[in-house]
């Protein structure tokens, strides 16, 4: 079936570096697009979303960038700090109608001091 | 987050055993969802409702039924547990289509 995916499982990256991180999605006809996170023992917590008529999103040190041609998602974040540590997903909604959002496995970011 | 409150928190149960877990919001938000989270699958969703007493299937529905009699509570119950139904049991709603879904704090369910 169609779903969303990530190209890495882990990013680990310096304190204070720029973060990036990837997402493939599979259906063309998907709209409306969500990034996640989520800390240990937490459920996932909102971070940004961004709809199919846009490209580019930004919101307090996150942007999200939304390629449409190669059907690609990444969630870039500036200045990452030690509580940026957690598991990523991103979530695309793939039914017209009803939200029936379709989750990525996760990429965990760790961050090094 | 939104108001949502998972109860319980965590639970141990026997195989063959029902099993109901309950999500309750203070947000009066119209969308209510269940979503099971397991290693190496990410979070799929189980049913979700659009309205009291207005429920659907979502991608992993077999084994599991909902109820929604009020807007505040959702409702997910296991008929008959499974093994394979040990995992972390998300509650998230929304209040219109095509907006951030917001998530309760989970329940854990081990079924022995």
């Amino acid at each position: 079936g169609e779903s969303v995916g990530l190209h890495l499982p882990t990013l680990s990256v310096q304190e204070g570096d720029n973060s990036i991180i990837n997402c493939a999605y599979s259906n063309s006809a998907s709209d409306y697009f969500i990034w996640y996170k989520q800390e240990s023992g937490k459920g996932p917590q909102f971070i940004i979303d961004i709809r199919s008529n846009m490209d580019k999103r930004q919101g307090q040190r996150v942007t999200v960038l939304l390629n449409k041609t190669v059907k690609h998602l990444s969630l870039q974040i500036a200045a990452t700090q030690p509580g940026d540590s957690a598991v990523y997903f991103c979530a695309e909604n793939i039914s017209e109608g009803a939200q029936k959002l379709v989750f990525g496995q996760g990429t965990r970011l760790t961050i090094n001091p | 987050d939104a108001g949502i409150t998972q109860s319980p928190r965590h639970k141990v149960t026997e195989t063959g055993t029902p099993v109901t877990l309950r999500c309750h919001q203070t947000e009066n938000h119209r969308y209510m969802y269940w979503y099971r989270q397991d290693p190496g699958h990410g979070l799929r969703l189980i049913h979700y409702s659009y309205g009291v007493k207005d429920t659907d299937k979502g991608e992993v529905s077999d084994g599991y039924s909902v109820s929604r009699s009020k807007t505040e509570d959702f409702l997910l119950t296991l008929e008959s547990a499974t093994s394979s139904q040990t995992s972390v049991y998300f509650c998230a709603t929304n209040r219109v289509y095509n907006s951030p879904l917001h998530f309760g704090n989970g329940t854990r369910l081990t079924v022995t």
